[in-house]
């Protein structure tokens, strides 16, 4: 099962807001709601930003948005702090089989 | 609070076998699904297996199906991954994942454990 398409790198001044893409198919992104987000600090391990495409879990900052139109699903951040660096990820269920399938990451730098 | 602990990582040579370990605490263990994802140097995620929570169900990545089998004892609140037949390209960060839900699969992770496959 291929990758999801996220892009390689996104960039954003503190306060402004920058929308991270993740791109799959009618068989894994386009097929639920099972959608998730995760951010990743160098040497620490993944931690779970949204769920069930657009689901913030308990104690993730409302600056962190997820929506889905289609194939793609998509995370936003709204007022860019420099704690919000990182690597981010998405991730979808794989349609019908229990597979899951990773985006390959988007380097977030605060400018 | 969800705690969970690898360990099992080091250096092994091509071909050969390790097992690693995940502890968990803090949680009804027993009642949740896991899943191990892996995550190569300086690359992405890569999820690697899945064991339902009385183990009726395991599913694996392509990329290590044959090789690896995931177990889990929930007497000891611990998940295992054997890892059989190792290859170059399974040298990564070994992270245990919890899943509340089906909808939400990798809500507690590890620290991880490093496997490196060299000779």
């Amino acid at each position: 099962q291929s990758a999801l398409t996220q892009p390689a790198s996104v960039s954003g001044s503190p306060g402004q807001s920058i929308t991270i893409s993740c791109s799959g198919t009618r068989s894994d992104v386009g097929d639920s709601n099972v959608v998730s987000w995760y951010q990743q600090h160098p040497g620490k391990a993944p931690k779970l930003m949204i769920y069930e495409v657009g689901k913030r879990p308990s104690g993730v900052s409302d600056r962190f948005s997820g929506s889905k139109s289609g194939n793609t699903a998509s995370l936003t951040i709204y007022g860019l702090q420099a704690e919000d660096e990182g690597d981010y990820y998405c991730c979808s269920h794989g349609g019908s089989t229990r597979h899951w399938v990773f985006g390959g990451g988007t380097k977030l730098t605060v400018l | 609070q969800v705690q969970l602990v690898e360990s099992g990582g080091g250096v092994v040579q091509p071909g050969g076998s390790l097992r690693l370990s995940c502890a968990a605490s803090g949680i009804a263990f027993s009642t949740y699904a896991m899943h191990w994802v892996r995550q190569a140097p300086g690359k992405g995620l890569e999820w690697v297996a899945f064991i339902h929570y009385d183990e009726v169900q395991n599913f694996y990545a392509d990329s290590v199906k044959g090789r690896f089998t995931i177990s889990r004892d929930n007497s000891k609140n611990t998940l295992y991954l054997q890892m059989n037949s190792l290859r170059d390209e399974d040298t990564a960060v070994y992270y245990c994942a919890k899943e509340t839900s089906g909808s939400n699969p990798f809500d507690s992770w590890g620290q991880g454990t490093l496997v490196t496959v060299s000779s």
